[in-house]
């Protein structure tokens, strides 16, 4: 089977960094992806990693260590905007894990 | 339309009525899915489709069908509510080629 694990929930300040980490357990491997969701909205694509090794797309980099099953989200420069859940997904036919609530305190 | 579209937007359902919630995508992408989002469970993958006219189940199917007579249209049929189906589904698209799903803004559903 397949299944991912993540912390519940992360607290921060504006203008810090946080890491949202996020183990799994699987036969095969198919590459991780995060994803942003605000309340009411709808989760929305972030960063994706096939290979080892990190991933940076503006504030937002991603990190994935295969050997490990191990992954991480980071955030800089933390926004009050950047209060949302957050999940990391895996395989082809997507297994998202629980989500991580971020509150970002002013 | 630009991206994926659901309808409706929320609904609430007596147990036992038969609904369906549409979806549709203009970005020809082969791979959409159904997923219902419950509080505290996370995104759970209802039904997929990789193509047009085939379909699979993925972890929570029972009580839910879909079909994909063509590339654009994922339609998700409850055939009998009952109020454990009362969640938030979200359809999305991929287009296989790469890892990113495309969500559609969702269906709130309430069954009684």
């Amino acid at each position: 089977g397949q299944s991912l694990e993540q912390p519940s929930e992360v607290t921060a300040v504006e203008g810090a960094i946080v890491q949202i980490n996020c183990t799994y357990q699987t036969s095969g491997f198919y590459g991780l992806s995060w994803y942003q969701q605000h309340d009411g909205g709808a989760p929305t694509f972030l960063s994706y990693n096939a290979l080892d090794g990190l991933e940076e797309t503006g504030r937002f980099s991603s990190f994935l260590s295969r050997s490990d099953s191990y992954g991480y989200l980071l955030l800089q420069e933390l926004q009050m905007k950047d209060s949302a859940s957050y999940f990391c997904a895996y395989g082809q036919n997507f297994v998202f894990g629980p989500g991580t609530r971020l509150s970002v305190l002013p | 339309i630009a991206g994926i579209t659901q309808a409706p937007t929320s609904q609430i359902l007596a147990a036992g009525r038969r609904m369906t919630l549409r979806c549709t995508q203009d970005m020809r992408h082969n791979a959409m899915y159904w997923y219902r989002q419950d509080l505290g469970l996370g995104l759970r993958l209802i039904h997929y489709s990789n193509t047009a006219g085939t379909t699979g189940k993925g972890e929570v199917p029972d009580g839910y069908s879909v079909s994909r007579a063509n590339t654009d249209d994922f339609p998700l049929t409850l055939a009998s509510a009952v109020p454990s189906q009362t969640s938030v589904y979200f359809c999305a698209s991929s287009d296989g080629a790469s890892d990113t799903q495309y969500f559609g803004p969702g269906t709130r559903l309430t069954v009684l």
